[in-house]
């Protein structure tokens, strides 16, 4: 089982719907949760990070963390097509010494 | 604020020829420091990290290399390219003294080997 599994995609939904983007995890000890943004051509930017267990807003984007189902989320609501990016989760033990572990990313198209 | 800086952007070269791909970190002192490759459909592969000046951690074994001459200053060097390693290269910095380990991507090399 890989550490951290996340749909490829392409996910395509038309502007204005609600995405939910996800990602399932095999290790117990992840405490710290993160997602990043990448469109084509371009390095990750950090978009959210969260804690533990539970919801984090941050306009549009909310994230969510179930540890008890190895599973987070990413809800982007009132979809634009300026949100067309690929996204990665990522996570890690929040040790210091510890390296983080990304998902392969999701590619997202919102259509116009 | 922090920000990172890659160059060149893009990268043309022949099989067999060197390679020095640079990155510096500005705003922070004493970051952790990480090279990764993305190639498509493979997501991102740790190819090498560092806590300090000199000091180099090798993730997977292969014909490249890296240092860290400066604080804020890691270098990705090879003596002869491959085929194999085309592919986008991405710098990242974390900060040590943070338990989330958060790391933050410079804009890439895009390496394109002939």
């Amino acid at each position: 089982q890989k550490e951290v599994e996340q749909d490829p995609g392409p996910l395509s939904v038309p502007e204005g719907a609600i995405v939910s983007l996800n990602c399932t995890y095999s290790n117990s000890a992840f405490q710290y949760f993160m997602w990043y943004r990448q469109y084509s051509r371009k390095g990750p930017e950090l978009l959210m990070y969260t804690y533990s267990s539970g919801n984090k807003e941050d306009g549009r984007f909310t994230a969510q963390v179930d540890k008890s189902s190895k599973y987070i989320s990413l809800f982007i609501r009132d979809s634009q097509p300026s949100d067309s990016a690929t996204y990665l989760c990522a996570m890690s033990a929040g040790n210091r010494d510890d390296k983080i572990i990304f998902g392969k990313g999701t590619r997202l198209h919102i259509l116009p | 604020s922090q920000t990172i800086h890659q160059w060149p952007a893009t990268l043309v070269q022949p099989v067999g020829s060197p390679l020095s791909l640079e990155c510096t970190v500005e705003g922070t002192s004493n970051p952790n420091l990480y090279w990764y490759r993305q190639a498509a459909g493979r997501g991102l592969q740790l190819l090498f990290y560092s806590v300090g000046i000199g000091q180099i951690s090798s993730e997977v074994p292969q014909n490249l290399s890296a240092s860290r001459p400066q604080d804020r200053q890691f270098i990705l060097s090879s003596k002869k390219l491959l085929l194999s390693d085309s592919g986008f290269y991405l710098c990242a910095w974390s900060d040590p003294l943070q338990s989330t380990d958060t790391q933050y991507f410079g804009p890439g090399t895009r390496l394109t080997v002939l």
